[in-house]
């Protein structure tokens, strides 16, 4: 199973704050990762696919780079409304497809 | 307007039985893959099991294997899980999601049900 690795599991930053989580693969997904944001109490949204396309109706200031093994997910500005827990995902051709642990973002 | 709604959960004890359905409306259901995702208690996501829209690939964590059973009618616009031998580790609650992408089997979750909630315990 390919694992993911996801840091760090949590997070406090100030609004406006630049945050950066970052996501390893254990072995080459190409760009078949994807980023979700879930909001307590509700199911998770999807925010970026394939590594680095803004999913439609995303705000701009959410962001994904990275390929291989390698991913980061950037918030450029953190608002109010971005606490959350996200989680990358990656869908290789190979089954299963796995989660990352996830990260809790909060606001400092 | 894409709507996924799952019912089927509730209480069940070891060992016993539960089938799960997700009624879909507001898309072309059986041009996307459908899967099942799950989350226990205050954890992580975790894929469960995955179809295709013709039901000629499917795919299922190792957790689940010879246990559960995915399945779809296309006719009526439903997704399924069929949970046997079920475990205190099944409890969770269980999501049905979309793929994005028209006619693949490995793509992004675009949209995801509510969920419901299955419960193991004597």
């Amino acid at each position: 199973d390919i694992q993911m690795t996801q840091s760090p599991s949590s997070l406090s930053a100030s609004v406006g704050d630049r945050v950066t989580i970052t996501c390893q693969a254990s072995q080459d997904i190409s760009n078949y990762l994807n980023w979700y944001q879930q909001k307590p109490g509700k199911a998770p949204k999807l925010l970026i696919y394939d590594a680095s396309n803004l999913e439609t109706g995303v705000p701009s200031r959410f962001s994904g780079s990275g390929s291989g093994t390698d991913f980061t997910f950037t918030i450029s500005s953190l608002q109010p409304e971005d606490i959350a827990t996200y989680y990358c995902q990656q869908y290789d051709n190979l089954l299963p497809w796995t989660f990352g642990q996830g990260t809790k973002v909060e606001i400092k | 307007e894409v709507q996924l709604v799952e019912s089927g959960g509730g209480l069940v004890q070891p060992g016993r039985s539960l089938r799960l359905s997700c009624a879909a409306s507001g898309f072309t259901f059986d041009d996307y893959a459908m899967h099942w995702v799950r989350q226990a208690p205050g954890k992580g996501l975790e894929w469960v099991s995955g179809i295709s829209w013709n039901s000629g690939s499917i795919g299922y964590a190792d957790s689940v294997k010879g246990r559960f059973t995915i399945s779809r009618d296309n006719a009526k616009n439903s997704l399924y899980l069929q949970m046997n031998s079920l475990r205190a580790e099944d409890t969770a609650l269980y999501y049905c999601a979309k793929v994005r992408s028209l006619y693949y089997y490995a793509a992004p979750f675009d949209y995801w049900g509510q969920g419901t909630l299955v419960t193991v315990s004597s």
